[in-house]
């Protein structure tokens, strides 16, 4: 059984470029969460999906991001015309639904120029 | 709304020390309470849960914590500490806030001197 796959694992971006993060969640997981993970800092969380649907965005810096989960396909969060403020680890997690355990992806690290 | 505090951002140890890792929650409902840990350039495994039951809960590689309702703390702790311990520790917590996101805290980083 495959674990929360993430890709790319390393994305190097100029500035005003847009960024892409994929998330495939683990085998029969319908949630998925988006967590930043800032040099020397805890993971912050961004956003909850379901499927088609955003459940809680509150982490969301309210520029530039968003993120959907399509009835088909892994997840996908985007960062369009990205800054050097950017520059993170990025990890998804998927769990089934309400409060069990989250899994978690390796992470993609987003570096801006 | 929920936080998750960490008291000790590093910590240094002898190998065969023990450990004890502080954490403390902010929120007034029933919550879930996980201690992550993240190895060197590898990403988060799940060390040990709690949803219920026994407080005092065992994971994986003789870590545990022990669930204080009073205290709003789960802290965790391992007897004796071995050089692979060396990584960083994320306390977590979620609750039925309309959804379930898990809020982590900033993190502590062990290392564990051979």
């Amino acid at each position: 059984n495959a674990g929360v796959m993430q890709n790319p694992r390393h994305l190097v971006r100029r500035r005003g470029q847009e960024a892409r993060l994929r998330c495939s969640p683990m085998k029969g997981h319908s949630h998925v969460y988006w967590y930043r993970q800032l040099p020397e800092e805890g993971l912050k969380f961004m956003v909850y999906l379901q499927k088609e649907n955003i459940i809680d965005e509150s982490g969301m810096p309210k520029e530039r991001f968003s993120a959907e989960f399509p009835k088909e396909g892994p997840s996908i969060l985007r960062i369009q015309q990205v800054v050097r403020g950017d520059s993170a680890a990025y990890f998804c997690a998927s769990s089934l639904p309400g409060p069990g355990t989250q899994y978690f992806g390796p992470g993609t690290r987003l570096t801006v120029l | 709304a929920q936080s998750v505090s960490q008291h000790n951002h590093h910590v240094i140890l002898s190998e065969a020390a023990s450990l004890e890792l502080g954490c403390n929650y902010s929120y007034g409902g029933t919550v879930n309470l996980f201690w992550y840990v993240q190895y060197p350039g590898q990403h988060l495994q799940l060390l040990l849960k709690y949803f219920s039951g026994d407080p005092l809960v065992k994971g994986i590689k003789g870590f545990e914590a022990e669930f204080i309702k009073s205290k709003f703390s789960f802290n965790l702790r391992k007897p004796s500490v071995q050089w692979s311990d060396t990584a960083e520790y994320f306390c977590a917590v979620n609750a039925d806030t309309g959804g379930f996101k898990t809020i982590f805290g900033a993190g502590t980083r062990l290392f564990v001197k051979a």
